[in-house]
């Protein structure tokens, strides 16, 4: 068990680049989320697949983050056209069973700086 | 809407001290209940989990908490405050339902004096 893995650990990018962040979750585990962590906040549920199925988006998803999970291991989100208020922590989260009170493991985080 | 608070953002105590952080949910249904830490520039360690089982849930650490239904409380505590406690501390819950996210407070941040 090597924990959740996630790629890069900071990026800095210019306003209207894009971006995409990879998550390694735990091997095995079934649920996968994507949450966005601002400076002074806790974090925010973005978006969650169960396998490779993406079943519930957050409204602060907008149209310019995607979020796939292909073959239900590692996930990618990517950021469409930055801007500076995507600057954020984006942390990812995976856990095992279908039952909400699974622990949810966090990785390390990607640190986003739109610059 | 669903939500948590948690009273304080910054804690300051002296190392040996009680510590204290409180945390209030918003359901009149009891969600599941968990206090995660974060070190600077790293990703969230769970402490403990309240899942019904027990009212007074032990965690990692040498932390505690105690779920009140009456008060729709969580607090965390650790009898003696020790500098590597120094961190932000989140609680948070998940009310259930179709996706299974956390919701979480805005955290507090705990300072430990020497």
């Amino acid at each position: 068990d090597t924990g959740v893995s996630q790629d890069p650990r900071h990026k800095i990018t210019k306003r209207g680049q894009n971006v995409t962040f990879r998550c390694d979750p735990i091997s095995e585990h079934n649920r996968l989320y994507w949450y966005r962590q601002t400076l002074g906040q806790g974090p925010e549920f973005l978006t969650y697949f169960q396998n490779e199925a993406q079943l519930e988006k957050s409204r602060l998803l907008s149209d310019r983050f995607s979020a796939e999970r292909p073959k239900g291991s590692f996930s990618t989100l990517e950021i469409q056209r930055t801007e500076q208020g995507d600057s954020a922590m984006y942390l990812c989260a995976s856990s095992l069973g279908f039952n909400n009170g699974e622990t949810q493991y966090f990785g390390p985080g990607t640190r986003l700086l739109v610059l | 809407a669903q939500s948590v608070t948690q009273l304080g953002s910054h804690v300051s105590v002296s190392e040996g001290a009680l510590v204290l952080l409180r945390c209030n949910y918003s359901s009149s249904v009891p969600p599941y209940l968990f206090w995660y830490v974060q070190y600077p520039n790293q990703g969230l360690q769970l402490l403990l989990k309240y899942t019904s089982a027990a009212t007074l849930v032990k965690g990692i650490n040498g932390f505690e908490a105690e779920f009140k239904k009456s008060e729709t409380s969580f607090h965390l505590t650790k009898p003696s405050a020790h500098m590597s406690d120094a961190a932000e501390y989140f609680c948070a819950a998940n009310y259930g339902g179709s996706q299974g996210n956390l919701i979480f407070g805005k955290g507090t941040k705990l300072s430990v004096k020497p």
